[in-house]
């Protein structure tokens, strides 16, 4: 069964300093996708990452930098030098987009506090 | 603004009443999936159209939820008989053909059973 863990389930840190935010995933299928959303107190869904599962260079954009681990099941987050307008919550999440199905499977999400 | 779009933003009933949400996707978008948000918790898939063509149904969606996508283009989900425990944020998404798209959500309709 496809399955998303996050184990932080609130993180509160320091303006200017650096986070980590885990994802560990279960899925028994070869082909699968893997995301980062970012929900601020708006609500509103903010696409960050997508990863497919061929593809284990980790990313960086900007701040922001992502590490893909099959090995692990992993696919963790990072903001470097965070500020107060990263405070939100962050979803990580999957789609195994099996016989054109791509519904996304998400995590509970991390609450990430930027304190000033 | 061309992303997607939900309506009513807001909304307060009463048990036992019956609501019905409106969602506009992206207009090349053939995709189109209904999520449901509770509290402290992350979206959980409630049912897709690719067109108008519903292919699949979460075991989360009761009897007393209905979606449809009469041409393909705006969705509708209702709720009849309304809980307490239908209280949630309701999220629509839409993406293109495959292979994988991207889902873009709405900002999503806020639903308060009193």
């Amino acid at each position: 069964a496809q399955k998303v863990t996050q184990a932080q389930t609130e993180i509160s840190v320091v303006e200017k300093e650096d986070v980590t935010l885990d994802c560990v995933y279960e899925t028994r299928d070869t082909t699968y996708y893997l995301f980062w959303y970012k929900q601020p107190p708006s609500g509103e869904l903010v696409f960050l990452i997508r990863r497919n599962s061929f593809d284990e260079q980790n990313e960086i954009s900007g701040r922001y930098s992502w590490n893909f681990q099959k090995s692990t099941s992993s696919f963790n987050f990072t903001i470097t030098a965070s500020q107060v307008v990263d405070s939100a919550v962050y979803f990580c999440a999957l789609s195994e987009n099996r016989d054109g199905d791509d519904k996304i499977i998400f995590g509970k999400g991390t609450r990430l506090h930027i304190l000033p | 603004d061309t992303g997607v779009s939900q309506d009513p933003r807001h909304k307060i009933t009463k048990r036992g009443q019956n609501v019905t949400f409106r969602c506009d996707p992206i207009s090349e978008h053939n995709r189109l999936y209904w999520y449901r948000q509770t509290l402290g918790q992350g979206p959980e898939f409630l049912t897709y159209f690719q067109n108008e063509a519903q292919l699949e149904k979460s075991r989360l969606l009761s009897d007393r939820f209905s979606a449809e996508r009469p041409k393909g283009s705006f969705s509708t989900l209702e709720i009849q008989r309304t809980e307490q425990g239908d209280s949630a944020m309701y999220l629509c998404a839409s993406s293109g053909e495959l292979p994988y798209n991207e889902q873009f959500f709405g900002p999503g309709t806020r639903l308060t059973v009193l």
